[in-house]
Formats: structure tokens, C-alpha cells, sequence
């Protein structure tokens, strides 16, 4: 167990409805990662988030949003879903404060997002 | 760019070694790591390596890196039914503000006995 959390397991909805994806990260860790894992694109950064404040994008699609809120949780919203968002949605979470040093990032479990 | 390469299967014999290699394109990433991924799991971190070092070993697990090639590889000892798994390793590049992991493609590991 990595101590990161993520909610729901399993979540199938339809095309063009919206989901939030839930993430507590590890007790103390103010950093929290998304990342998507799907089988044409592989595992993918998304979006990062340093004690509340977006620290950098990547892969992120437009119709997706992020954020941390002050207990330091987070949600991944995903909206206007499409079949190709059909996916392993993983969080992480590190003590990392930016810089140029490197921490170990822990992963929670995912949620497999299903599309229909 | 950023494009971290792996062999995609690998097969080995129950109590043989294993290794996995990796070759990544980022010079400036401080840290390389591998995780490990059973069926329907998330991602378990097992070890990572400064990038000023040339070798990491834990327990079972040997990381070698090579710099000036950007390789890097996952030796496993004794290699167990237990270990069959897709093993990713991932690179940090070197930035300002973030830390994000740049992943492989992952290579399944298959145990036989």
C-alpha cells in the first residue's frame, strides 16, 4: 500500500458526460501527480499540483481540469467524454517543492475510466 | 524530445536472472527509476538511481546506468513466478519546477517455471 488513495475504483459513463476522479496523496506530500495509462498512448503526465497551485502540464486535453484543494486532495474532471478517453487514471504524490531535486513518486491504485 | 525506450516482452525461467534494459533520451534527468506493475494494479515503485552513480543494488535488484549511452537496466537475481509483471522505467528530466516522470513503454515479464 503506497498510502495514496484514489476514488472511485471502476467508473463507466457515456459519451459526452462528465466524471471527477478523486486522489488523497500520502500523509505530508504536497505534491500530487495525474497521469493517464492507456493502451495507444501508454502512461502519460498530465497535470501537476504543488500545495494547491498548478506546477506543470503535459498531455492534459483541453476538456480536462485539475486541481488541489487546502486539505491537499484533488480532483481530476473530465468532461465531454469521448471513447478514446477510455483509460487507467493513476495519481501520485511526492514530497517534491520544485527545484531541481527529485523526489520518489508514490502511485495510488487508479481508476479505470470506461467510456461507452 | 522526450521518448524513453524498452523492450516490450521478455521470458525468462523460474531462478534465472532477468534483465531489463531501457534507453532514454534526456541527459540532464537527475533520477531514473523503475516500477513495477502487476495485472490490474497500480504502479509500485522498486528502486532508482542517481544519475551520478554507476550502480544500485537492493537485495535482488541491481540497477546499472550508463550515462554517456542513456541506458539504463533492472537486473533481477533469482527471478520468481512472483516477479512476472510489466516493468517501466522512467526518467526525470532536469526542470525549474517539475518533476514530472517521463515513462517507457514497459516490458512484460513472464516467469516460467
Amino acid at each position: 500500500d503506497s498510502g495514496v488513495t484514489q476514488t472511485p475504483k471502476h467508473l463507466i459513463t457515456a459519451t459526452g458526460q462528465r466524471v471527477t476522479l478523486r486522489c488523497s496523496p500520502r500523509s505530508g506530500d504536497l505534491s500530487v501527480y495525474w497521469y493517464q495509462q492507456s493502451l495507444d498512448q501508454g502512461l502519460q503526465f498530465l497535470i501537476q499540483y504543488y500545495n494547491g497551485e498548478e506546477r506543470a502540464k503535459g498531455n492534459i486535453l483541453e476538456r480536462f481540469s485539475a486541481q488541489q484543494f487546502p486539505d491537499l486532495h484533488s480532483e481530476l474532471n473530465l468532461s465531454s467524454l469521448e471513447l478514446g478517453d477510455s483509460a487507467l487514471y493513476f495519481c501520485a504524490s511526492s514530497p517534491q517543492r520544485g527545484g531541481q531535486v527529485s523526489y520518489e513518486q508514490y502511485f495510488g491504485p487508479g481508476t479505470r475510466l470506461t467510456v461507452t | 524530445g522526450e521518448d524513453v525506450e524498452q523492450s516490450l516482452f521478455l521470458s525468462v525461467r523460474e531462478g534465472d536472472s532477468s534483465v531489463i534494459n531501457c534507453t532514454y533520451t534526456d541527459s540532464s534527468s537527475t533520477y531514473l527509476y523503475w516500477y513495477k506493475q502487476e495485472p490490474g494494479a497500480g504502479l509500485q515503485l522498486l528502486t532508482y538511481i542517481f544519475s551520478n552513480m554507476d550502480m544500485k543494488q537492493d537485495q535482488r535488484l541491481t540497477v546499472l546506468l550508463n550515462k554517456k549511452d542513456k541506458h539504463l537496466s533492472l537486473r533481477i537475481a533469482d527471478t520468481q513466478t512472483g516477479d512476472s509483471a510489466i516493468y517501466f522505467c522512467a526518467e526525470s528530466p532536469l526542470s525549474y519546477n517539475t518533476d514530472k516522470l517521463i515513462f517507457g513503454t514497459g516490458t512484460r515479464l513472464q516467469v516460467f517455471p
